[in-house]
């Protein structure tokens, strides 16, 4: 979808290790994103970053970081996954053009991480 | 603030219309939008509203806003069961805020 693809799809780690998700995008797109999604909580932002080495945090960064070495690569690290850091990632790009509000975004697939 | 809140279920009859309601804190938003979620799949944005109208049809989606009372809401007519799914109303002024998702559930 729209040249934005997360690695892994799954994965499954134990307390304590550290662990790296991958977004990676082809478009060349300044704005990239990472949300966590648990039930009943919706989307919430994790890191987003403007562009390359520009990150900011968002409402639950507590745990993560994240870096931007080149535009295409977003990466997300739990530097010592907890359980309560089991979740479904998604990656976002924005993908609009800003022109009269438009912000539209495009999605990952999302990481299913499971930390036991 | 950025608050977006929504019902977390709805549960309708294949065939009836689909109601989906959202409350909104930031009314300076110049865009609203709807995206949907498949089990087990990302988002996709579905629909969206210019803060400057009041309803947008789209097909079977009939998307109102009320700025005054900053209510969104989104229908979907003769709901199928293929539009189960999760349904998010997002703010995209600042970090893409969302609202918790509503569950539609759509029984034959």
């Amino acid at each position: 979808d729209a040249g934005i693809t997360q690695s892994p799809r799954h994965k499954v780690t134990e307390t304590g290790t550290p662990v790296t998700l991958r977004c990676h995008q082809t478009e060349n797109h300044r704005y990239m994103y990472w949300y966590r999604q648990d039930p009943g909580h919706g989307l919430r932002l994790i890191h987003y970053s403007y562009g390359v080495k520009d990150t900011d945090k968002g409402e639950v960064s507590d745990g993560y970081s994240v870096s931007r070495s080149k535009t295409e690569d977003f990466l997300l690290t739990l530097e010592s996954a907890t359980s309560s850091q089991t979740s479904v990632y998604f990656c976002a790009i924005r993908t609009g053009t800003g022109g009269r509000g438009d912000y539209g975004y495009t999605f990952g697939s999302g990481t299913r991480l499971t930390v036991v | 603030g950025e608050d977006v809140e929504q019902s977390l279920f709805l549960s309708v009859r294949e065939g009836d219309s689909s109601v989906i309601n959202c409350t909104y804190t930031d009314s300076s938003s110049t865009y609203l939008y709807w995206y949907k979620q498949e089990p087990g799949a990302g988002l996709q944005l579905l629909t969206y509203i210019f803060s400057n109208m009041d309803m947008k049809q789209d097909q079977r989606l009939t998307v109102l806003l009320n700025k005054k009372d900053k209510h969104l809401s989104l229908r979907i007519a003769d709901t199928q069961t293929g539009d189960s799914a999760i349904y998010f109303c997002a703010d995209p002024r600042g970090k893409l805020t969302f609202g918790q998702g509503t569950i539609l559930t759509v029984h034959p």
